[in-house]
Order: structure tokens, then C-alpha cells, then sequence
């Protein structure tokens, strides 16, 4: 089983939309979770940390459920400028800080 | 506030060939990493650094060698470039070992 696993994609909606991305995890020792965000040919930048009691930023809610293993990342009222490519990252459970990344989900948001 | 740079930006060089790239942050951050991010595989680790003169290996480390004089610069070295290490690689570095912050990256094309 893979470390960190999400969807590829592409989710192709319309500006307005509401879209879910869906991550899972292999190590319940992990403490620390992340939505990062990258765009085409960019490093990737830090969208938000992930907490357990669910936390929202603006359009943004991401969700953590340890018993399952699993995060969720829901964007409401899509923009253009959300097209891009949604890392969902997992600390390694160690002290180094070390951190795994998924794959990555791809939203395309069309006029 | 110039945060994380990396030089060169692109860099094209021949198999077998020394190649060193460059890292540097001006947060002071104790820890710094390397990764490789190419088709299919997504951000693999390469190598850390939890403070200057404290170095280790990550996932995919072969071919690579890494040394941290100084708390701000973490240069990364193919000692004999070859085909399959043309990607593109980031730099990335914490504060305390969980959110990290990445450098523009540099892309290596090695002919």
C-alpha cells in the first residue's frame, strides 16, 4: 500500500462549483497533515495544516479523520485561479520532520 | 525577505559530468531538505538536514551527495550525472521540522 494516496484526476468543473479531494494515509503514527498546492512548473506552496477537529480557511475546509486514516480538502465557489495541482502531505510520524507527499489531485476550474 | 533561492534555475549538462546545485534560505531554519519531483512518482526525498553538519538519507539517494557547512546553504551534488536524474529539484526548509517551505526549484536536463 502506497504511503499517501489521492485520486490524479483531472476534475474539470465550472467557476462556482464546489469540488472534494480525497487523500489516505498507511502510518497512524502520523502527527502532522498538510494541503499543499502547486501550480504548473511552480514549487509546491503550503495551502493549509490539516487539524483534527476539521479546520476552514475562506472558501477551503479540510477534514481529518485518524480512525480512517483519511483527509478531505473541499473548495467552495471554485475560481479560475484554483486550477492547479492539490498535494495532500503527511509528516512521517518521526522527530526529523520528514514529511510524505501524495501524487497530487488536479483541478482544472473552466469558465 | 528573500526566504528559500536555488541556483541554477536550469542547467543542462552531460552524463557522467560533476553537477552542484545550490540551496539557500535566509530564515535560519535548522532543517533543510532535497527532493526530486518527476512524472508518476511525484516529491521524493533525497536527502535531509536537521542542522548544519547533521546530514541523511531519504528515499532516493544514490548518485547524491549533500554536505552542510553552514546553517543556510545546503548544496546538492551529483557526483556523475546520468539520464535518469534529469528532473526537476526542490529545495525546501522548516523551522521545526514540520511546515516546509520550498525553494523556485532547478530543472536538470542531463543529455
Amino acid at each position: 500500500r502506497k504511503e499517501v494516496e489521492q485520486d490524479p484526476g483531472p476534475f474539470n468543473v465550472p467557476e462556482g462549483a464546489t469540488v472534494a479531494f480525497n487523500c489516505t494515509y498507511s502510518n497512524s503514527a502520523s502527527q502532522s497533515f498538510f494541503w499543499y498546492r502547486q501550480d504548473c512548473r511552480k514549487e509546491p506552496k503550503l495551502l493549509m495544516s490539516v487539524y483534527s477537529s476539521g479546520n476552514e480557511d475562506g472558501r477551503f475546509t479540510a477534514q481529518l479523520n485518524r480512525a480512517s486514516q483519511y483527509i478531505s480538502l473541499l473548495i467552495r465557489d471554485s475560481k479560475l485561479s484554483d486550477s492547479a495541482t492539490y498535494l495532500c502531505v503527511v509528516g512521517s510520524g518521526g522527530s526529523q520532520g520528514n514529511l510524505i507527499f501524495g501524487k497530487g489531485t488536479k483541478l482544472s476550474v473552466k469558465p | 525577505d528573500a526566504g528559500i533561492t536555488q541556483s541554477p534555475r536550469y542547467k543542462i549538462t552531460e552524463t557522467g559530468r560533476q553537477v552542484t546545485l545550490m540551496c539557500h534560505q535566509t530564515w535560519s531554519h535548522s532543517y533543510m531538505f532535497w527532493y526530486r519531483q518527476d512524472l508518476g512518482h511525484g516529491l521524493r526525498l533525497i536527502y535531509y538536514s536537521a542542522a548544519a553538519d547533521i546530514t541523511d538519507k531519504g528515499e532516493v539517494p544514490d548518485g547524491y551527495v549533500v554536505s552542510r557547512s553552514k546553517t543556510e546553504n545546503f548544496p546538492l551534488t551529483l557526483e556523475s550525472a546520468t539520464r535518469s536524474q534529469t528532473s526537476v529539484y526542490f529545495c525546501a526548509s522548516s523551522d521545526r521540522g514540520t511546515t516546509q517551505y520550498f525553494g523556485p526549484g532547478t530543472r536538470l536536463l542531463v543529455l
